[in-house]
């Protein structure tokens, strides 16, 4: 079956603008998370959703970070008047639901801001 | 805070030798211990997991152990083949249920 899927694969923008990451999660998973990875490091946690609740968002580096989710599918991660440290690759994990263990990714959104 | 650290940063192996990844939490009430495999541009991969009710799992050359009491846990591939080489990351299970990851582990197999 289809795995999770996100969109643009990569996108450029510059300093200041504001962009809008998506990820579709695989059909029936609940449970939706946001991690980011910087160029050669770990990936970090930004925030968790449960259906179109987010309960955690303790990741979210700053106030120009925010996410939405609808119809406990599609989710949208922004991030405003974007700075060259938000260069990184985001990726979109999602599992069925919250006693699930496995986390499926996305191939994530390379994201360069100039 | 939740954390896991993981040793070594790199690993260079020859083709049919062992490597050993290892990986420390902080997290006592963390459950689930993934490993992902991650290629060069690529999505990372479960490759193996382990929960804390059990010390030891195996899956064809993979193998990780989980000591709850001294809160490590290692990944074992034995008898590398050059498609092993690639990031390995582990990461332990925290605060609803998010992932929390060490570093990365660079992972080179010379044939």
């Amino acid at each position: 079956g289809a795995g999770v899927s996100q969109s643009p694969s990569n996108k450029v923008t510059e300093k200041g603008k504001d962009v809008e990451l998506r990820c579709d999660p695989i059909s029936g998973h609940t449970a939706l998370y946001w991690y980011r990875q910087r160029l050669g490091q770990g990936l970090e946690f930004l925030i968790y959703f449960q259906g179109n609740s987010a309960p955690d968002k303790s990741g979210l580096p700053s106030d120009r970070f925010s996410a939405e989710r609808t119809g406990e599918s599609v989710s949208t991660l922004t991030i405003q008047r974007t700075q060259q440290e938000d260069s990184a690759v985001y990726l979109c994990a999602s599992s069925y639901g919250t006693g699930a263990y496995e986390q499926y990714f996305g191939p994530g959104t390379r994201l360069t801001v100039t | 805070g939740e954390n896991v650290e993981q040793h070594p940063s790199t690993l260079s192996v020859q083709e049919g030798d062992s490597a050993v990844i290892k990986c420390t939490y902080s997290d006592s009430a963390s459950n689930y211990f993934p490993w992902y495999k991650q290629e060069l541009g690529k999505r990372p991969q479960l490759i193996i997991d382990i929960r804390s009710n059990v010390g030891e799992k195996k899956d064809q050359r993979i193998a990780v152990t989980l000591n709850k009491t001294a809160k490590h846990f290692s990944l074992h591939i034995t008898e590398t083949q050059p498609e092993d080489s690639a990031v390995y990351f582990c990461a332990g299970r925290g605060g609803y249920n998010k992932l929390i990851f060490g570093a990365g582990t660079r992972l080179a197999v010379h044939p």
